[in-house]
């Protein structure tokens, strides 16, 4: 069963902490991406991959990190740094090079305070 | 980042009647717009996508057409049903995908 995979569904953390998003995709695609989506808001682009052990950071990257080890995967960390962390946060992957029909996860909908 | 806007935010249809959403975007070297639907809960959903050398396309009870003279494109759902309800994104592509705040759509049975 191919698709793309977020874990957790849900997250709650305390102010201060790091926390880090899985993203896992089967589908043997190359570029990877992470999105943000706060209500009334369409989606913005937090970091992006094109390739294994290469990424670029997106319209809103400040606060975050990521990681390319493998292809299958593109983890987020939210961290301290990140003053409204508090979102919906959507991974996001794609066949080609560039950003053409993207497939997302699930989603997981992190809740600091 | 270039923007796109989406109207309406919100639309409600009875079933069987159609709806439209329009975006309009300001990158003249956008030549990609997909249309995604989101339930409540999930990951946006690929629904249907038009290319810059295409002026319309369909898909069953779905079609979207482009102008890209004046810059906009709409997504058409004909015979609506409930479970089309759902909110629903367009976006525009050139070098990075840009996204639309989105219309939530309610079919009322």
């Amino acid at each position: 069963d191919g698709g793309i995979t977020q874990s957790p569904k849900y997250l709650f953390r305390k102010e201060g902490q790091n926390v880090t998003l899985s993203c896992e995709q089967n589908l043997n695609h190359d570029a990877m991406y992470w999105y943000r989506q706060d209500p009334g808001q369409g989606l913005r682009l937090i970091y992006y991959s094109q390739i294994v052990n290469d990424f670029q950071k997106g319209d809103i990257a400040e606060g975050y990190s990521v990681s390319r080890e493998k292809k299958e995967s593109f983890p987020l960390t939210v961290t301290s740094a990140q003053k409204n962390p508090t979102a919906f946060y959507l991974c996001a992957s794609s066949p080609r090079d560039g950003p053409y029909e993207q497939y997302f996860g699930p989603g997981t909908r992190l809740t600091v305070t | 980042g270039e923007n796109v806007e989406q109207h309406p935010s919100t639309l409600s249809v009875q079933e069987g009647d159609s709806a439209v959403i329009k975006c309009t975007y300001s990158d003249s070297a956008s030549n990609y717009f997909p249309w995604y639907k989101q339930e409540l809960g999930k990951g946006p959903q690929l629904i249907i996508d038009i290319r810059s050398n295409v002026g319309e396309k369909k898909d069953q009870r779905i079609a979207v057409t482009l102008n890209k003279t004046a810059k906009h494109f709409s997504l058409h759902i004909t015979e609506t049903q409930p479970e089309d309800s759902a909110v629903y994104f367009c976006a525009s592509i050139d070098r990075d995908m840009r996204f639309g705040a989105g219309t939530r759509l309610t079919v009322k049975p």
